[in-house]
């Protein structure tokens, strides 16, 4: 089983769509927990991080359930130029804070 | 604004020759990372790096050796290039005191070994 584990999509929504993006984590003693982007052909850039609490940066939503070990995306109108892929990151609970990345959920918005 | 570099963005190299991926950052860094990236299934760690001549073993290094004698320059080399080392390459650094262990990629090196 994968440490970190997303659906792939693609997930084709219209402008101005909400859509939310599910992750997985099988390390119950992960430490942290983010979102980063990949455009196509580009290389990933931190989105946001994901805390207990729940954090909002805009349009964006990450929530964090530890007891389910799951890590959620949300995205409000969406944008065409929130078109990408979305990958789910923890970091392990072993030395030199080793990110693990999931395979990421492409978003295609279209007009 | 950080910059990571990575001299190709683009390699084809035939079965068996040696290969060198070269990755420089300019912000100082004490970590660097090599990753290869495959379609489904996302960036997996090959070897990083968390000081100068400090070198560990990620989740798949066979094949792979890394250098680093300067601390903003991480190379990859594959020792003896073969077929199922086709990827796309990403070098990565990050400091140890950044916000959130934000790592910082370079472009890529799309490797092709024919």
């Amino acid at each position: 089983r994968k440490e970190v584990e997303q659906d792939p999509g693609p997930f084709n929504v219209p402008e101005g769509a909400t859509v939310a993006f599910n992750c997985t984590y099988s390390n119950s003693a992960s430490q942290s927990f983010f979102w980063y982007r990949q455009d196509c052909r580009k290389e990933p850039k931190l989105l946001m991080s994901v805390y207990s609490s729940g954090n909002e940066d805009g349009r964006f939503t990450a929530q964090l359930n530890r007891a389910s070990q799951y890590i959620s995306l949300l995205i409000r109108d969406s944008k065409l130029s929130d078109s990408a892929t979305y990958l789910c990151v923890v970091i392990s609970s072993g030395g030199y804070n080793k990110l693990i990345f999931g395979a990421g959920t492409r978003l295609a918005v279209h007009p | 604004d950080v910059k990571v570099t990575q001299s190709s963005r683009y390699l084809v190299k035939r079965t068996g020759e040696k290969v060198f991926l070269e990755c420089v950052q300019d912000m100082d860094h004490e970590n660097m990372f090599w990753y290869r990236q495959d379609p489904g299934l996302g960036l997996r760690l090959i070897y990083f790096s968390y000081d100068v001549k400090m070198k560990e073993k990620g989740d798949i290094p066979e094949g792979y050796s890394v250098s680093r004698e300067k601390k903003e320059r991480f190379s990859l080399i594959l020792e003896s290039a073969s077929t199922n080392q086709t990827s796309m390459y990403l070098c990565a650094s990050s400091s140890p005191s950044g916000i959130f262990n934000e790592q910082y990629f370079g472009p890529g090196t799309r490797l092709t070994v024919t």
